[in-house]
């Protein structure tokens, strides 16, 4: 699996878009770039996953660049109920954890 | 409603004792996980199964022992020689073991040895 850089903690106002970043410089060809969240003391939720192209569903969107290198996540309209760790993983399974970024929403 | 259960939410043990924390799921899904999380810490991997009746080690497998005689069922024992047991569990699972699949966790078993 590729080794993974997140920011440890992000802040974000209620409403506005959460854009997390995710640095996967040495991510290979057939390694999926993955998104879950933690909620405290809880197990972790998929959001989202890729390998090449963008990806939106209901929760997010997915943001790979063209040489796979990086990734963002975006909550459109973050909620107080989207503070949670979010963790970027870019791998196969089984999943490698990383320790993720703390991304707190505020009123 | 389908999903994977973790039992018991939260458990107590004396330190010498095995302890064995238990995971279903009714997705019929092929590969199944245990995870490690210690306060502050991303999740460390145990112990994983691809297919019934086979496992593999994972980052931090010395003290544990696991079993996957069903499909449905892939309980994890703590054993007396893992050195530092109290953490939260996690299980998860897969469709299948290989990639291009989202993961299903339960919610956590927190063990606590004293």
């Amino acid at each position: 699996d590729a080794k993974t850089t997140q920011p440890p903690s992000m802040d974000c106002a209620e409403g506005r878009a959460a854009n997390l970043p995710c640095n996967h410089s040495t991510i290979s060809g057939n390694e999926y770039v993955y998104w879950y969240r933690q909620i405290h003391s809880q197990g972790p939720q998929y959001i989202i996953h890729g390998l090449k192209n963008n990806e939106t569903n209901e929760m997010a969107s997915l943001i790979i660049t063209e040489d796979r290198k990086s990734s963002t996540l975006i909550l459109p309209h973050a909620t107080l109920r989207d503070t949670a760790v979010y963790y970027c993983i870019a791998g196969n399974t089984p999943l490698v954890f990383g320790k993720g970024t703390r991304l707190s929403v505020i009123a | 409603d389908g999903g994977i259960t973790q039992s018991p939410k939260y458990l107590f043990r004396k330190e010498g004792q095995n302890v064995t924390l238990s995971c279903e799921q009714n997705l019929n899904h092929d590969a199944m996980y245990w995870y490690r999380q210690d306060p502050g810490q991303g999740l460390r991997l145990i112990y994983y199964s691809q297919i019934v009746n086979d496992f593999q080690k994972g980052d931090i497998a010395e003290g544990y022992s696991v079993s996957r005689e069903k499909k449905e069922s892939f309980p994890l024992t703590v054993t007396s020689a893992q050195k530092n047991p109290t953490a939260f569990y996690l299980c998860a699972s897969t469709l299948s073991g290989t990639s291009n699949t989202e993961a299903f966790f339960g919610q956590g078993t927190r063990l606590t040895v004293v």
